[in-house]
């Protein structure tokens, strides 16, 4: 079946450091992929997504590439702020999958000044 | 916009008894919702999908008479955990897509924590 594999967490960061969010991903044919992250106390936000291949999904300065070579879609931004910490979730929808989602295990990132 | 809650925030009850989890589209209406369960440092995991009006499809594995789910209006669905156990303890999580929306978005709950003594 489908599955989601991303680093463990937490990860602590200094400020305006840069980030990087490892996702895999096993499926057949071409799912759409997804970055959902959940600040403390809040429900889950759709960051990012991308819906084929080489497709780059970006949002409030993370972006995230669809490579199906290597069943990838990491996640990336380049200076961190304390604001952006919270947990990341790495998801697929299958395709024609009517909106299932599979979902990663969620990292958590911690961000220091 | 796009809001969902969900109420209680957490409960605690005891073994044997049932308990009844809301989950509502605050500013949108929500012809499919969908609940997931999530287990402390593990990913969420889809239990079933409900649709307005209609019985909901459950997930295998997912004991539909234990979890019982209805959707009776296009802003609220309701899980309800019969006869609860130990075992049960989990983080519940909702979400809901926009009927007639231009994407498919999942809009989620915050989530309700179910602790059974």
């Amino acid at each position: 079946g489908d599955s989601v594999t991303q680093m463990e967490g937490p990860v602590t960061l200094s400020e305006e450091a840069f980030l990087t969010i490892n996702c895999t991903y096993t499926a057949t044919g071409y799912p759409s992929l997804f970055w959902y992250v959940q600040y403390p106390g809040e429900g889950l936000q759709l960051l990012l997504k991308a819906t084929k291949a080489d497709d780059k999904g970006s949002n409030k300065g993370f972006e995230a590439t669809y490579r199906k070579e290597t069943t990838s879609f990491h996640l990336e931004k380049g200076s961190v702020q304390v604001s952006d910490s919270a947990v990341y979730f790495c998801a697929l929808s299958p395709t024609g999958g009517g909106n299932k989602l599979t979902f990663g295990t969620g990292t958590q990132l911690k961000v220091e000044l | 916009g796009a809001v969902v809650s969900q109420h209680p925030s957490w409960v605690i009850c005891k073994s044997g008894t049932s308990v009844k989890i809301e989950c509502r589209s605050l500013d949108f209406q929500a012809t499919t919702m969908f609940w997931y369960r999530q287990f402390p440092k593990q990913s969420l995991m889809l239990m079933a999908t409900s649709n307005e009006g209609s019985k909901a499809t459950y997930e295998q594995g997912v004991e539909k008479d234990k979890f019982l789910i209805n959707h009776a209006s296009l802003t609220l669905s309701t899980l309800t955990v019969t006869s609860a156990h130990p075992e049960d303890s989990s983080f519940y999580i909702c979400s809901a897509t926009e009927t007639g929306g231009l994407t498919d978005t999942q809009y989620f709950g915050p989530g309700t924590r179910l602790t059974v003594l």
